[in-house]
């Protein structure tokens, strides 16, 4: 089956860097996303990994995908206040075609 | 550029009075999905096409239609609508390794 699965929030101070996990379950999944969502917005792409690459580095953020344990994971450095938005992790799966997004992890930022 | 074009972005309907959203690509995606996003949850997959191809999700109320005339567009048609309907509608596409959303519609009913 397909589901992916996220921690619901996560608090950092700004400056400090932030990891958002997620895990699924499609091992046909071949694409994995992390979205941003701020209130009241649309979705916005951050990043995404092939399903045969093991990390992505896009400025500051890291993006590391164990595909053996069907573990991927977003890192922040420097996280700032502006950064405050909920993050959702997603993938296609490779069977059926569809964008099966997790939950969601609130990301709070304190000054 | 806006790439996925979602119209309009704010729609109120009556309780009952069908409303049809609309989406456009730029992208020429073979792939196109709608989702409902109620507050602060995950976006829930209502359908996606396949080119043509239909899927729809088997808890996707037969309230909610969908139509898809050409690559470009997709609309989502809801018959009757209920307060339960309220919520944001997002459309999005996927080709060439990504998936893009549009800014979503969000309904309310009165």
């Amino acid at each position: 089956g397909e589901d992916v699965e996220q921690s619901l929030f996560l608090s950092v101070r700004e400056g400090d860097s932030s990891v958002i996990n997620c895990t699924y379950t499609d091992s046909s999944s071949t694409y994995l996303y992390w979205y941003k969502q701020e209130p009241g917005a649309g979705l916005q792409l951050l990043t995404y990994i092939f399903s045969n690459m093991d990390m992505k580095q896009d400025q500051r953020l890291t993006v590391l995908l164990n595909k053996k344990d069907k573990h991927l994971s977003l890192r922040i450095a420097d996280t700032q206040t502006g950064d405050s938005a909920i993050y959702f992790c997603a993938e296609i799966s490779g069977n059926t075609g569809k964008l099966i997004f997790g939950q969601g992890t609130t990301l709070q930022v304190k000054p | 550029d806006a790439m996925v074009i979602q119209n309009p972005r704010y729609q109120v309907t009556q309780f009952g009075k069908p409303v049809t959203l609309s989406c456009s690509q730029t992208l020429n995606h073979n792939v196109m999905y709608w989702y409902q996003q109620k507050s602060s949850q995950a976006p829930k997959l209502l359908f996606h096409y396949y080119d043509k191809d239909f899927n729809n999700e088997a808890d996707t109320p037969d309230n909610f239609q969908s139509r898809r005339p050409n690559t470009s567009f997709c609309f989502l048609d809801i018959r009757s609508p209920g307060l339960g309907d309220a919520a944001m509608y997002l459309c999005a596409t996927s080709g060439d390794r990504r998936a893009f959303f549009g800014q979503g519609t969000r309904l309310t009913v009165v």
